[in-house]
C-alpha cells in the first residue's frame, strides 16, 4: 500500500490551460502539504492543511487552489497555466505537523508548453 | 528564512566520511533531515527537535546546536547508496511549516 500518493504522475498541459493534481494518504495523518520542486531542486511549500483547516499558504499565486474534503486528501487546482509553474509538485503528510515526520508522495512533474 | 546548507556539493569515495551543515538565522524549534534520489520523492531520514538529544541510526547521525541555530549531518563510512541530495528544514515553534535549505548534492564513487 502506497501510504502518499498523487495521480498523475507526470502532466503536460499548454499555457492557459486548467488542471488539478490529486493526493491521497492513508496513513492516518492530520496534515498534509504541497510542496514545489523548481529545475534547481529548490524545495519550497505552497499549502499546509491541519484538519482539512488551511494553515499555511505561502505567497501563492490564487490560480493556485488547494481543497482538502477530508483529511486524507488534499487536492491542487491550477488555473491559467503559465510556463513558470512547470515544475515537480509534492504532496506530503505528517502526523500532525512540522513535529513530526513528513511523508512524501511520489511527484507530480508538470511540464506547460 | 531559508536554512543555509553547506556544502553545496561533495564527493566521496565508498568508506569516506562526510559533515553536512545547515544554519538557520531564526529561533528554532526543530530540525528535519531529508535525502532525495534523482527523480524520487525526498525521505526521511531524522528529526532533531530543541531540547532533544543528538539522533543517529547506523552510520547516519546528526546534531542540533539550538543556541548556534545550526545542525550538521554526520555520514560516516559512506555508501554508494548515500548518493544524493539531502536537504535540511527547519521548523520553529507554533508553525505548520518546514522550510527547506537549498540541499546539498553527495556522490559516493566505488
Amino acid at each position: 500500500d502506497t501510504a502518499v500518493s498523487q495521480t498523475p504522475k507526470y502532466l503536460v498541459t499548454q499555457m492557459g490551460n486548467d488542471k488539478s493534481i490529486k493526493c491521497e494518504q492513508n496513513l492516518g495523518h492530520d496534515t498534509m502539504y504541497w510542496y514545489k520542486q523548481d529545475s534547481k531542486k529548490f524545495l519550497k511549500i505552497m499549502f499546509s492543511y491541519n484538519n482539512k483547516e488551511l494553515i499555511i499558504n505561502e505567497t501563492v499565486p490564487n490560480r493556485f487552489s488547494p481543497k482538502s474534503p477530508d483529511k486524507a486528501h488534499l487536492n491542487l487546482h491550477i488555473n491559467s497555466l503559465e510556463l513558470g509553474d512547470s515544475a515537480v509538485y509534492f504532496c506530503a503528510s505528517s502526523l500532525q505537523g512540522f513535529n513530526t515526520e513528513a511523508f512524501f508522495g511520489q511527484g507530480t512533474r508538470l511540464t506547460v508548453v | 528564512q531559508q536554512p543555509v546548507q553547506s556544502p553545496q556539493a561533495v564527493i566521496l569515495r565508498e568508506g569516506e566520511d562526510a559533515v553536512i551543515n545547515c544554519s538557520s538565522s531564526k529561533a528554532l524549534y526543530s530540525v528535519h533531515w531529508y535525502r532525495q534520489k534523482h527523480g524520487e520523492a525526498p525521505v526521511f531520514l531524522m528529526i532533531l527537535l530543541k531540547g532533544g538529544e543528538q539522533k543517529g541510526h547506523e552510520k547516519i547521525s546528526a546534531s542540533f546546536n539550538e543556541k548556534k541555530q545550526q545542525s550538521s549531518l554526520y555520514l560516516t563510512a559512506s555508501q554508494l547508496s548515500y548518493s544524493g541530495t539531502y536537504f535540511c528544514g527547519t521548523g520553529r515553534t507554533g508553525g505548520f511549516k518546514t522550510i527547506f535549505g537549498a540541499g546539498t548534492r553527495l556522490f559516493v564513487k566505488a
